[in-house]
């Protein structure tokens, strides 16, 4: 898969919207963008993917450039339950179905 | 809740025995994949089953071996333990074993090795 630069962290307040970026100068044209998150003491939960297209689900939205080479991952309005790291991952459909996961962004919700 | 179950939760044990994690994945999921997490290595992909064949190989230790069984829960073989084998290990399920679909992570089972 190819890599993935997010920052460290980033810190947002209670029922603020966040913007979580990623890039990824070099994607593929069969790499999909896929966004998980790990909740303290649990394991990795799916977010949302896309491949050019803007997606929303109930959980978030994904904004992705128009030349790929960057997305952002938007939670309309952070609650504390959505501290958690965020992975961007790039998944190449093609060559196998594991996740290469990076360093990720912490992301801390201040009340 | 994702629907997968992992067990034991916890387990210490000593360097040179070897130990087995077991894991069930979500009901219908044919893939099960088991990721290893440690402080300085991150989050990374191990092995992947689907429907009881081998289908990928990651970072996977020779000292380390898995399984799937025909009723497609999957177990994890660790051996000759070393300090550097503590790490979370998760395992994953998804519905099938192509396509980029959705990963079911289990809550994992923390290992100790003293």
């Amino acid at each position: 898969d190819a890599k993935t630069t997010q920052p460290n962290s980033m810190e947002s307040n209670e029922e603020e919207p966040v913007h979580l970026p990623c890039n990824h100068s070099t994607i593929s044209g069969t790499d999909y963008i896929h966004w998980y998150r790990q909740l303290p003491s649990q394991g990795p939960e799916y977010v949302i993917h896309g491949l050019t297209s803007n997606v929303n689900n109930r959980m978030a939205s994904l904004a992705i450039a128009e030349d790929r080479k960057s997305s952002t991952l938007i939670l309309h309005r952070a609650t504390l339950r959505d501290a958690a790291v965020y992975y961007c991952i790039l998944r190449d459909f093609n060559a196998g179905n594991m996740l290469t996961f990076g360093g990720g962004t912490r992301l801390m919700v201040k009340p | 809740d994702s629907g997968v179950t992992q067990t034991p939760k916890h387990l210490i044990t000593a360097t040179g025995q070897r130990v087995t994690l077991r894991c069930s994945p979500r009901s219908g999921d044919l893939s099960v994949y088991w990721y290893q997490q440690s402080l300085d290595q991150g989050l990374q992909f191990l092995i992947q089953y689907y429907n009881g064949e081998e289908r990928a190989k990651g970072n996977i230790l020779e000292r380390f071996s898995a399984q799937q069984f025909p009723d497609l829960h999957s177990e994890l073989n660790l051996s000759s333990l070393e300090l550097g084998d503590s790490a979370l290990y998760f395992c994953a399920s998804s519905a099938s074993g192509t396509r980029g679909d959705e990963q079911f992570f289990g809550p994992g089972t923390r290992l100790t090795v003293l």
